[in-house]
């Protein structure tokens, strides 16, 4: 079985300063991890994914996220918040022995970046 | 590019009633989903697709069908509407060549609500 957390169901920043999201996750087989961000009123939007390799990735609109097997975790960050990327923020995690390609969502985070 | 059209974007039924949502995408993708958000649960797969004629139940499949007879079209189907089915539904694609990497691509959305 799989499945993801996210602890924090809201995020405040102040604009210009650093924002972590927390994620962490449960697979038998090897992750596959994934960040979605969702807009009032529309659907999810990929931002960035970890497969293999380099433990940290680099994403759209300068998002970034570290891998840490050890803790289980797939922590979003951007070192520069923007007002502009207040919206609900998804973890995501596929199991490598999972069939169908299904993704399993965590239950969000609300971002929000004060001006 | 339209990539995946969902429609109606909104709807309200009456306990009882049955209805079809509609799920397009121009993609030529292989793999198609439906999921449902319900606040601070995050999304739910309903039923999912690998190909057309194939379909697979996910974690909440009960009071909802599916069927897909070509590669563009993945109809949700509700029989028998119930309030517990009010939700925001969206439908997702992904291509097979990308199958390792769970780059879905997300409808706008459809909100259903059952008086």
């Amino acid at each position: 079985a799989q499945s993801v957390a996210q602890p924090e169901d809201q995020v405040n920043v102040a604009e210009g300063n650093p924002l972590t999201v927390k994620c962490t996750y449960s697979v038998s087989g090897n992750p596959y991890l994934f960040w979605y961000v969702q807009y009032p009123n529309r659907g999810l939007q990929f931002l960035l994914k970890y497969i293999t390799g380099d433990n940290l990735v680099k994403g759209s609109y300068g998002f970034e996220a570290e891998f840490n097997k050890s803790q289980t975790s797939f922590h979003l960050k951007k070192p520069s918040a923007l007002v502009s990327d207040s919206a609900l923020y998804f973890c995501a995690v596929r199991d490598s022995k999972a069939a169908g390609n299904k993704l399993t969502f965590g239950g969000g985070t609300r971002v929000l970046v004060k001006p | 590019n339209a990539g995946v059209t969902q429609t109606p974007k909104f709807r309200i039924l009456k306990i009882g009633q049955s209805m079809t949502l509609q799920c397009t995408q121009d993609m030529n993708h292989n793999y198609m989903y439906w999921y449902r958000q319900d606040p601070g649960m995050g999304l739910k797969l309903i039923y999912y697709s690998v190909g057309a004629g194939i379909t697979d139940k996910g974690e909440v499949p009960n009071g909802y069908n599916v069927s897909r007879s070509t590669t563009e079209d993945f109809p949700l189907r509700l029989e028998l509407a119930a309030p517990s089915q009010t939700s925001v539904y969206f439908c997702a694609s992904l291509r097979r060549t990308n199958a390792n990497t769970g780059e879905l691509f997300f409808g706008e959305g459809s909100r259903l609500t059952v008086l």
